[in-house]
């Protein structure tokens, strides 16, 4: 079965620590994953996705087949990266997305 | 371009009434899907609409029922409203289908039910 999970919550992380926001997948096939962020009173918006390889705003994911997992890794914390996260696995057969439960990170001073 | 627009922003019902939401998508966008979000369960999917045409729906009951206009605009459904559909309802829309591509959301609409 198809399946997006995301452990934690809630991530507690110190400015200029470095975060890491897990996700694990189950999928019968080649995954494309993504992450999505949700700021305060702001829309969800997209991330970034796995297959593009870029980082945006100085977060990175690198997709871990092995694993089944899409960790979502910043080097150094900013509090602007406080926000709910969801890593989302779109499922083209079905023309479906699954959302993981959301992790919300919160930046420390 | 204008962003997913969704109507009524703040919704609240009592129990046993209907609700319908709307959402205009993206201009071009022809793909709308549907989810509701909640603190304890996250993001989930209700379904989604591609071309007036519902292509997949997620685990809800029939009391949730949605449709798609000819200029893609979508509308969703609650009947019979229960304390636990409080919540707030996202619509998303892409150009072509929900996967994989990019989905842009909209702002959502608050609904509460007392």
């Amino acid at each position: 079965a198809q399946r997006v999970t995301q452990p934690e919550k809630l991530l507690s992380v110190f400015k200029g620590a470095p975060v890491e926001l897990k996700c694990n997948y189950s999928y019968s096939g080649s995954p494309e994953l993504f992450w999505y962020v949700q700021y305060s009173r702001q829309r969800l918006q997209l991330l970034l996705r796995h297959i593009s390889r870029e980082s945006i705003k100085g977060f990175t994911a690198d997709l871990n087949k092995g694993e089944t997992s899409f960790h979502l890794k910043k080097p150094f914390a900013q509090e602007e990266d406080s926000a709910m996260y969801y890593c989302a696995l779109p499922c083209p057969r079905d023309d479906k997305i699954i959302f993981g439960k959301g992790t919300r990170l919160h930046i420390l001073p | 371009k204008a962003g997913v627009t969704q109507t009524p922003r703040y919704l609240i019902k009592t129990r046993g009434q209907q609700v319908t939401l709307s959402c205009s998508p993206i201009s071009g966008h022809r793909s709308v899907s549907w989810y509701q979000q909640t603190p304890g369960q996250g993001l989930q999917f209700l379904f989604e609409y591609f071309s007036e045409t519902q292509r997949n729906k997620g685990n809800f009951p029939g009391r949730f029922s949605g449709r798609q206009f000819s200029n893609s605009r979508s509308e969703m459904n609650v009947s019979t409203l229960e304390l636990g559909d409080s919540a707030l309802y996202l619509c998303a829309s892409s150009l072509q289908g929900a996967s994989p591509y990019e989905q842009y959301f909209g702002p959502g609409t608050r609904l509460t039910v007392t």
